[in-house]
């Protein structure tokens, strides 16, 4: 399996606004995830979206896929002190196997 | 219904001694994965086990092995400790035959080597 590449490194926000970090990868996928790590809940699973969606919502998340750019994005609106935390993209082959993690996008909202 | 659970939640062993990491998946997984995070790196995969074998390991030498008992639960042990394996383990279950790897993370152990 591949890693993704997330950008920016680093993002820091103002409570209310709204987060969008980006996710290049390499190769052809069947699928990727968004996972989310901080201190309170460990990594959690955020959201899927399969090769074939350009577009999927869950809550104030909105995922995007673009597979002839190999990019995703990843927007939280209207963001809230507990979304600070670590995300990372992982792209996917379909096999039930390993994950491969980048070094993700830390965002910190502030209050 | 349990989460993915991991024990201890910390511990610090000094270098050349040996360590085993615990797992319990979550209800109705039978996979396990390992992965190591070091401080501000996104998680490594280790090895998965399925079926109580190692299925799939990533590229760590091999004083890391593992096990996987028949409940599904599983060992992650560590010999001849280094200063560099101080780093946060993850435990990471799923369900064999799903089409896709979402995988379920425990809180990890917290490993310091000195």
């Amino acid at each position: 399996s591949q890693q993704g590449e997330e950008d920016p490194q680093a993002l820091s926000i103002q409570e209310g606004e709204n987060a969008t970090m980006n996710c290049s990868y390499k190769t052809s996928i069947n699928n990727l995830q968004w996972y989310r790590q901080n201190s309170g809940r460990g990594l959690v699973h955020l959201i899927l979206i399969r090769s074939n969606e350009r577009e999927k919502h869950s809550g104030r998340l909105r995922v995007t896929l673009d597979t002839s750019k190999k990019s995703s994005s990843l927007l939280i609106t209207a963001s809230r002190a507990a979304d600070t935390a670590s995300y990372f993209c992982v792209p996917g082959g379909g096999s039930n196997y390993k994950l491969t993690f980048g070094k993700g996008t830390l965002l910190t909202v502030n209050p | 219904d349990a989460g993915v659970t991991q024990s201890p939640t910390h511990l610090i062993k000094t270098r050349g001694q040996q360590v085993t990491l615990r797992c319990s998946p979550k209800s109705g997984h039978d996979t396990v994965s390992w992965y190591q995070q070091a401080l501000g790196q996104g998680p490594q995969f280790i090895f998965q086990y399925y079926e109580e074998e190692e299925r799939q390991r990533g590229n760590f030498p091999d004083r890391f092995s593992g096990h996987q008992f028949p409940n599904y639960s599983s060992e992650l042990n560590v010999n001849a400790l280094l200063l560099g394996d101080s780093a946060l383990y993850l435990c990471a279950s799923s369900r064999a035959g799903v089409s896709y790897n979402e995988q379920f993370f425990g809180p990890g152990t917290r490993l310091t080597v000195l």
